[in-house]
Order: structure tokens, then sequence, then C-alpha cells
């Protein structure tokens, strides 16, 4: 099976301008998770969707948005970038959305904001 | 407190030792603890899942659960310099697929 795919992998952008990201799961896999993983604060949780409905939210601002299709690939949005946003953003797909389920990486999107 | 505590690191063992890795958590409802793999520029890779308490073995992995002392540990035998990446500890606390990380541990198997 392919693993999960996300493009692009490189994104440089300016302050204050916007973003999509793209996440395709394995083939078969229901939930996608996205991650934000900068040097200081590690890999954190910015929302999980399943089956097209967000199911968790972790703690960040309103900026950070998604929503997932019913061919389970998602899309997560920033708006108005800010230097902060620069990041390697993860998705991770698995089965479902059960506690127990193993989540597989995608490669990253790398995202510079200048 | 962090949800999930890791060492930093930088852990350096020689090649053929066992190299131990150690994770503490806060929330006693959590269910579901993963080790990943992180080379550098790479993406997290899972090595191990361990759901109940005792030992789980994986060739040259074995995690250790104990609840009772909130702990998670990764032990790796025979450590190979091809080990030397970063080793993340995840914990689900039965939030669907929401996983909280550890800041990792960075691992240094020298030959």
């Amino acid at each position: 099976k392919a693993g999960v795919t996300q493009t692009p992998r490189y994104l440089i952008k300016t302050r204050g301008q916007q973003v999509t990201l793209s996440c395709s799961p394995i083939s078969g896999h229901r939930s996608v998770s996205w991650y934000q993983q900068t040097p200081g604060q590690g890999l954190q949780f910015l929302f999980e969707y399943f089956s097209e409905t967000q199911r968790n939210k972790g703690n960040f601002p309103g900026r950070f948005s998604g929503r997932q299709f019913s061919n389970s690939r998602s899309e997560m949005n920033v708006s108005t970038l800010e230097l902060g946003d620069s990041a390697l953003y993860l998705c991770a797909s698995s089965l479902d959305s059960i506690s127990t389920d193993t989540q597989y990486f995608g490669p990253g999107t790398r995202l510079t904001v200048l | 407190q962090k949800e999930v505590e890791q060492n930093s690191g930088p852990l350096s063992v020689p090649e053929g030792a066992i190299a131990s890795l150690n994770c503490t958590y806060s929330d006693r409802g959590s269910q579901s603890f993963f080790w990943y793999r992180q080379y550098s520029g790479k993406s997290p890779e899972l090595i191990m899942s361990i759901y109940s308490n005792g030992d789980k073995e994986d060739g040259r992995f074995t995690a250790q659960l104990n609840k009772a002392s909130q702990y998670v540990s990764l032990l790796i035998r025979d450590s190979q310099p091809s080990d030397s990446a970063t080793y993340l500890c995840a914990v689900n606390n039965n939030q669907g697929g929401k996983l909280i990380f550890g800041q990792g541990t960075e691992l240094s198997v020298k030959p």
C-alpha cells in the first residue's frame, strides 16, 4: 500500500498570507490527524478528522482550520500567517478514530514564513 | 507539569550496548502508548505500541509499561549506529486520534 502523502513538501510564504496543505491518507484509513513540529515546542496536536467531521482539536488559534473530504483526503489551512507558524506540518492517518489505532505519518510539509 | 516527559538527552551509548529510553505521563486515564523513531529531517515512524502492563518485545526492541507508576520505557538491545535518532514517546488518553508527544530523546550510538 502507498503511504501517507503530503503536498507540497516545502512552502515559503510571507506574514499575513494564508496557506493550504494537503494530506492523502493510506488507502482504507478514515482518520487523519494533523501535528505541528517545531524545535521549541516539539510535536503538537492540531486536530483530527474522521468521516468528514472534526473529532478532536488541539490548543491552537482559530487561524488554523481543516477539513476532510469524502475520500478521506484532508486539508489544513492557516490564515494570516505569523513568523511563529514556521514549522514542519505532519499529518498521520489511521484506520479509525480509536485510541489504540496506530498512526502512520506522512513526510511532512516544511512551511517557512518570512 | 508536562503531560508527557522524556529526558531530552543526548543519550550516548557504544555500539552493541543496551540503550534505555524513559517516558512518564501525567494522565492516569491514558490507554495507549507508542514509541516513534525520527531521523533528522524525516517524519516519525512507529517502533512499538503497548497497551497493557508488562513487557512487549519485537526484535531488538522491548517496550515496558507500568501504569501504576505512569511510566513507559523502550530498551534497544545490541544498539547499532543506525539506531541514532530521536525517540518520541506518545500517549493517547482515550481521545480518538489525538496523540500527546514528549519532547523526544536524542540517541547517539558510537561505533
